[in-house]
This record gives structure tokens, C-alpha cells and sequence, in this order.
């Protein structure tokens, strides 16, 4: 399996632009997760999906974030506006049913607002 | 909410030596503790985890203990090795939040030859 595949590997944007990430789980897991990564606040869930659906997203940090899981094999995490506050490492992982806990990360987008 | 601290937050260790990083949780219920490798330009790596009813697991050179009464649970690491060297995470999970890992703020190991 090629593991979870996230896209684009780096994103360099501007303060108020729309910034769009991407996510394809491994195929046959069921929970998809969207973390962010940054120096002063470690590793933080945003959001995770079940079945495509949003299950819990209390870790979304404002309005300016959501995101979505159209089907199984895909989702996005997008910010509109950017703020440079939202510069970190965003990562996806998706975990399967039946092996409860074990999540598996991607590699990441490093996402620099300026 | 669940709490998760980790110590040291920086560990230099000789090849050969051992390391041993240490994490304490606040939530009594938390029955699940994975242990997450992280290397330069990664993503985090499941490389062992432990639930409650379990007081230490060993997968060769790595093992983990707990100790639900003091709610505290430990990550060795025997006969280091270079390719040791990366940021190790704790994480807890309450029994009330299905997959919402709390995370410890990280362990940065140096393995030196």
C-alpha cells in the first residue's frame, strides 16, 4: 500500500488567500484525521471523519478552516482567509475499524503564509 | 480533558546506551498509550503502543511500560543506534473520546557514534 498521500508537499501563499490541502487515506480505513503541527502547540487534532462523515471537529481553530470528505479515498482541509498564524505542518492519517487506535500519518504540507 | 506531559523534552545518548523517555497522563479512564516516531521531514510513525490491561510490551530493542496507578507509562530504548535519532511522541487516549490522541509535546533524541 502506498500510504497516505498528501498533496501539495509545500504551499507558500500570501495573507488572505484561499489555501486548499489534500488528503487520500489508505484504502479500506474508515477514520480519516486532520492534524497541525507547530513549535509552540505540538502535535493538534482539528478534525476527524468516520464513514466520510464529520465526527468531531472541536480542534477547528476559527471559521476560516474546514474541511471535507467527499468520498472514502479523498479529503481537504481548506483555509480561507490565511493568516500567517496558520504557518505550521498539516498532517492527515486514517486508521482502520478493527485495528481500534493505530493511525498512520502522512508526510505532511508545510504551509508557510506570509 | 486529558493531559499528557513528556520528559525530557531533549536527549543525547552514546551509541550503544540506553534511552528511556517518560510520560505522565491525567485522565484515569485513558486506556490506550501508542508511542509515535518522528523523523526530519515525516510524518509520525507508530512504533509500539500498550493498553490498560498490559504493564509492559517488547518489540526487540523498544518496550514500554505502564503503571495505571501512578498514571505514568515509559518508552525504552536498548543498544541505540543512529537511526534512533528523531522526535519521539507520547500519546494517551481517553476512553471517552475515541481517537482524539492527546499528544505529549516531544522527545528530541541524539544518537552520537
Amino acid at each position: 500500500d502506498a500510504g497516505v498521500i498528501q498533496s501539495p508537499r509545500h504551499e507558500v501563499t500570501e495573507m488572505g488567500q484561499e489555501v486548499t490541502l489534500r488528503c487520500k487515506p489508505i484504502s479500506g480505513h474508515d477514520y480519516l484525521f486532520w492534524y497541525r503541527q507547530t513549535m509552540m502547540r505540538g502535535l493538534e487534532l482539528l478534525i476527524y471523519f468516520n464513514n466520510n462523515v464529520p465526527i468531531d471537529d472541536s480542534g477547528m481553530p476559527e471559521d476560516r478552516f474546514s474541511a471535507k470528505m467527499p468520498n472514502a479515498s479523498f479529503s481537504t482541509l481548506k483555509i480561507q482567509p490565511s493568516e500567517p498564524r496558520d504557518s505550521a505542518v498539516y498532517f492527515c492519517a486514517s486508521s482502520r475499524v478493527v485495528s481500534s487506535y493505530e493511525q498512520y500519518f502522512g508526510p505532511g504540507t508545510r504551509l508557510t503564509v506570509t | 480533558g486529558e493531559n499528557v506531559e513528556q520528559h525530557p523534552s531533549t536527549l543525547s545518548v552514546q551509541e550503544g546506551d540506553s534511552a528511556v523517555i517518560k510520560c505522565t497522563y491525567s485522565d484515569s479512564a485513558s486506556n490506550y498509550f501508542p508511542w509515535y516516531k518522528q523523523e526530519l521531514g515525516k510524518g509520525p510513525q507508530l512504533i509500539i503502543d500498550i493498553r490498560s490491561n498490559v504493564g509492559e510490551k517488547k518489540d526487540q530493542r523498544i518496550a514500554v511500560t505502564l503503571n495505571k496507578t501512578a498514571k505514568h507509562f515509559s518508552l525504552h530504548i536498548t543498544e541505540t543506534q543512529p537511526e534512533d535519532s528523531a522526535v519521539y511522541f507520547c500519546a494517551a487516549d481517553p476512553t471517552d473520546s475515541w481517537g482524539k490522541l492527546q499528544f505529549g509535546a516531544g522527545t528530541q533524541v541524539v544518537v552520537t557514534p
